[in-house]
């Protein structure tokens, strides 16, 4: 079936320095990939996206690369900030509806 | 424009009884979506209503879990008979509409019910 795979599970940077976490997935047909930020006790937000026909996307600091020949993509962080500190997931679309999320990653970004 | 709503925010239940979930979804919204997170793990897709309509509930365990979402008020995901490993956060999310009339890929989150059972 559908799998998203994520890492690193735990990741723990400087303030200022740049975070990158990585997925891979599994289903050819998937066509849209949004990363979503979770901060504690509340719902997942939607940080940034990107689609298929697109390689990179970038919204200031946050940035995201698609290579669906190898079907990888990442979100890459630059300049992080304490307020960055939260737990990350990436997911694909199958289905046009179905999102299937990776386990997450807990960004620590230290002061 | 308020965001999706969930309620009630926490909700203990006691072994065999029933919980009753809410959700609102963001106004103009027509899709919505029930995920379950465990502990420590990501967010696992249950069931995707329309108005009036079940789309795809291939997630959601066969027994003691139904949803629906009306053509007035909000949807509900509703668990029967409830058992110590139902506890979880059950998020909602919804989307709107597309041109084509297919659920926009985009979905917002509401805060989550966070279900505890004793």
């Amino acid at each position: 079936g559908e799998n998203v795979e994520q890492h690193p599970s735990t990741l723990s940077v400087q303030e200022g320095d740049s975070a990158v976490i990585k997925c891979t997935y599994s289903d050819s047909a998937s066509n849209y990939f949004p990363w979503y930020k979770q901060e504690l006790g509340k719902g997942p937000q939607l940080i940034i996206d990107i689609r298929s026909n697109v390689g990179e996307k970038k919204d200031q600091r946050i940035a995201v690369t698609l290579n669906k020949t190898a079907k990888h993509f990442s979100l890459h962080i630059t300049e992080t900030q304490p307020e960055d500190s939260a737990v990350y997931f990436c997911a694909d679309i199958t289905g046009g509806f179905k999102t299937i999320f990776g386990a997450g990653t807990r960004l620590f970004v230290k002061a | 424009n308020a965001g999706v709503m969930q309620n009630p925010r926490h909700l203990v239940r006691r072994r065999g009884q029933e919980a009753r979930l809410r959700c609102s979804p963001m106004k103009g919204h027509s899709h919505v979506y029930w995920y379950r997170q465990l502990p420590e793990e990501g967010l696992k897709f249950m069931v995707y209503l329309q108005k009036e309509n079940i789309i795809d509930e291939s997630g959601m365990p066969k027994e003691r879990f139904s949803a629906e979402f009306p053509k007035e008020g909000p949807s509900i995901l509703r668990i029967q008979q409830v058992v110590r490993g139902d506890s979880a956060a059950y998020f909602c999310a919804s989307s709107p509409w597309t041109s084509g009339g297919a659920s926009s890929y985009e979905q917002y989150f509401g805060p989550g019910t966070r279900l505890t059972v004793t």
